[in-house]
């Protein structure tokens, strides 16, 4: 079956833009996370849907960062006015309700000129 | 803070010898330690998981040993083929409740020399 997808693959934008970064999870999967990962280091946790609703944003760096998921099944993340630090790989995942394991997608590449 | 420290940050192994990669955590909720192995321009990929409940876990060539004292873990590929070659992130959740999100250790480029 279909893994998880990210749209785009590649993302180069201007500082101070506005983005968005779509995730489309694997079909039933109710759980869905978005980590960023920078150059060289481990991905970082950013923010947890369970289902529609954003149960745990804590890992969002600050309020440039936004996230959706309106149906439950595709996530959209919105960064507004973007900065050169926000330049990294934006990965999504997602996962059955009752299973730990994490499906990754391939990744958003964000470069922030 | 780091929660999940992972060493070496690089190694080289020839072909048909066993690579190691050590982590270790801080967080004592943490109960369910995954291994990812990631390739250049693709998402991590599950490898091997454990829970504290069992001391070592074999998949294949791939054997996890944990040390619930000493708040370590660490991943052993024996045979190491070429293929292995990638980047392998170690990592940790908690399973209480139903937020499995996972905290990652900085990763270990191995490289397996033919």
């Amino acid at each position: 079956g279909a893994g998880v997808s990210q749209t785009p693959s590649n993302k180069v934008t201007e500082k101070g833009k506005y983005v968005e970064l779509r995730c489309d999870p694997i079909s039933g999967h109710t759980a869905l996370y978005w980590y960023r990962q920078s150059l060289g280091q481990g991905p970082e946790f950013l923010i947890y849907f369970q289902g529609t609703g954003a149960a745990d944003d804590s890992g969002l760096p600050n309020d440039r960062f936004f996230a959706v998921r309106p149906e439950g099944s595709v996530s959209t993340l919105k960064i507004q006015r973007t900065e050169r630090g926000d330049s990294a790989v934006y990965l999504c995942a997602s996962s059955p309700r009752t299973l730990q394991e994490q499906f990754f997608g391939p990744g958003t590449r964000l470069t922030v000129l | 803070q780091q929660q999940v420290k992972q060493s070496p940050q690089s190694l080289i192994v020839q072909k048909g010898g066993i690579s190691i990669i050590n982590c270790a955590y801080e967080n004592t909720a943490f109960d369910y330690f995954p291994w990812y192995q990631q390739f250049p321009g693709k998402g991590p990929a599950l490898l091997i998981a454990i829970r504290p409940d069992v001391s070592e876990k074999k998949e294949g060539r791939f054997t996890i040993s944990f040390n619930k004292s000493a708040k370590q873990f660490s991943l052993h590929i024996m045979d190491s083929q070429p293929g292995d070659s990638a980047t392998y992130f170690c990592a940790a959740t908690g399973t209480r409740g139903s937020n499995y999100k996972l905290t990652f250790g900085k990763g270990t480029l191995l490289t397996v020399n033919p």
